[in-house]
């Protein structure tokens, strides 16, 4: 069935180092790929997001890799600061549907 | 803000009984999604409407149910609850032709 693999499920840096998230998805019809944020006690909110058209992307100190090949994707954060600390959530939306399949979260702590 | 509103925001019941949940999209958005997040799981998808019909399912319980009305609010309805169902439930909508989902601040369900 569908799925969305994510690694790690926790992750600690320094601020200032990067930090990498990686997802793999299971239904190679999948042709969008958002990624969330959720702060403690908040709603989760779109951070970047890729289509399957694209290869890369990048906003600011964060962007986001697909291989379709291989059919995983990652986000990366560089420069990392304290305000980064929150819970990442991959998904896949699988074509002809609007219906997401999240990951199942990472735990990222910037520590100062 | 993103302009999805869900009420109520706490909720606090018993084994057996039944709730409603409400969830109102953001203006012009025509889904509706529904979402179940554990304490530190993920998202997990449990249904979707689109202007008043249903679109997708995902892993929701029959004791579990969903609708969308004219003004395009959504409830859900959840019965015969179980200590396994507290939880919070996330309602996010969006727009047609596009994929971003913006999540309501989910209401928090406790089953004493």
């Amino acid at each position: 069935g569908e799925n969305v693999e994510q690694h790690p499920s926790t992750l600690s840096v320094q601020e200032g180092d990067s930090a990498v998230i990686k997802c793999t998805y299971s239904d190679s019809a999948s042709n969008y790929f958002p990624w969330y944020k959720q702060e403690l006690g908040k709603r989760p909110q779109l951070i970047i997001d890729i289509r399957s058209n694209v290869g890369e992307k990048k906003d600011q100190r964060i962007a986001v890799t697909l291989n379709k090949t291989a059919k995983h994707f990652s986000l990366h954060i560089t420069e990392t600061q304290p305000e980064d600390s929150a819970v990442y959530f991959c998904a896949a939306s699988i074509l002809g549907t609007y219906k997401y399949i999240f990951g199942t979260g990472t735990r990222l702590k910037v520590l100062a | 803000d993103s302009g999805v509103t869900q009420t109520p925001k706490h909720l606090i019941t018993a084994t057996g009984q039944r709730v409603t949940l409400r969830c109102s999209p953001r203006s012009g958005d025509l889904s509706v999604y529904w979402y179940q997040q554990s304490l530190d799981q993920g998202l997990q998808f449990l249904i979707q409407y689109y202007n008043g019909e249903e679109r997708a399912k995902g892993n929701i319980l029959e004791r579990f149910s969903a609708q969308q009305f004219p003004d395009l609010h959504s409830e859900l309805n959840l019965s015969s609850l179980e200590l396994g169902d507290s939880a919070l439930y996330f309602c996010a909508s969006s727009v047609e032709g596009l994929r971003e989902q913006f999540f309501g601040p989910g209401t928090r369900l406790t089953v004493l």
